[in-house]
């Protein structure tokens, strides 16, 4: 039983557009939301968190957005750089230990 | 600053063999974990420690895995014997809070790891 999904395993979009990528989780016990970047041959990057009790966080341009009720998490890349191909990976925390989702590849062109 | 270091960073044995993953957390991080990658399954948590003690292993797959810290600065993950589904990529991290959202894992490059 998956806690948490990522259910598009890719997006493709131009540089400088917005790229939305999404996320869902079944706990409602969970108290961090966390969001990591990971290249080719890499390990995964811590990249933004949200606590359970915000809405919204914004880094630059990075912004990840929380809808408890929905229990959806979104995050936001405006603008998009190619530099941002990569995957990212949705993270829920519980009781200290991280449930991962699959994965978005995203792949930013020029 | 030197981040966490796993090593070796690709191993290839065949069914049957002990492997030997290390790590070296961040200095100054109390929490360590151990994670396994795979396509089938993601992302998946194997085993945490605190202050060199498990905490935690409820991911661990069978009696073959076995994950120890005798240590601050140094962890195993030991597979024996190993077996071809054990093929994947391992992950170290270390995080020096347990609130996550303020002190986030940081990870090691990984072991990919190839039983033939």
């Amino acid at each position: 039983d998956q806690q948490v999904k990522q259910n598009s395993p890719s997006l493709s979009v131009q540089e400088g557009r917005i790229s939305i990528l999404n996320c869902d989780y079944t706990n409602s016990m969970f108290d961090y939301f966390l969001w990591y970047k990971k290249y080719p041959a890499e390990g995964p990057t811590f990249l933004i968190s949200i606590s359970s009790i915000k809405d919204k966080n914004e880094d630059g341009r990075f912004t990840v957005f929380l809808n408890k009720s929905a229990k959806h998490l979104s995050l936001h890349i405006v603008p998009s750089q190619p530099g941002d191909s990569a995957v990212y990976f949705c993270a829920a925390s519980a009781a200290g230990k991280l449930i991962f989702g699959q994965g978005t590849e995203l792949s930013v062109k020029p | 600053d030197a981040g966490v270091i796993q090593s070796p960073r690709h191993e290839v044995t065949e069914m049957g063999q002990e492997v030997t993953l290390r790590c070296k957390p961040i200095s100054g991080h109390d929490y360590l974990f151990w994670y396994r990658q795979t396509m089938m399954r993601g992302l998946e948590l194997l085993i945490y420690f605190n202050n060199n003690v498990p905490i935690d292993d409820s991911g661990m797959p069978e009696d073959r895995f076995s994950a120890k810290m005798p240590n601050a600065s140094f962890s195993t993950l030991k597979i024996q014997p190993s077996e071809p589904r054990d093929s994947a990529v391992y992950f170290c991290a270390s995080s020096s809070l347990r609130e996550q959202g303020d002190q986030p894992q940081h990870f090691g490059d990984g072991t990919r790891l190839s039983i033939l």
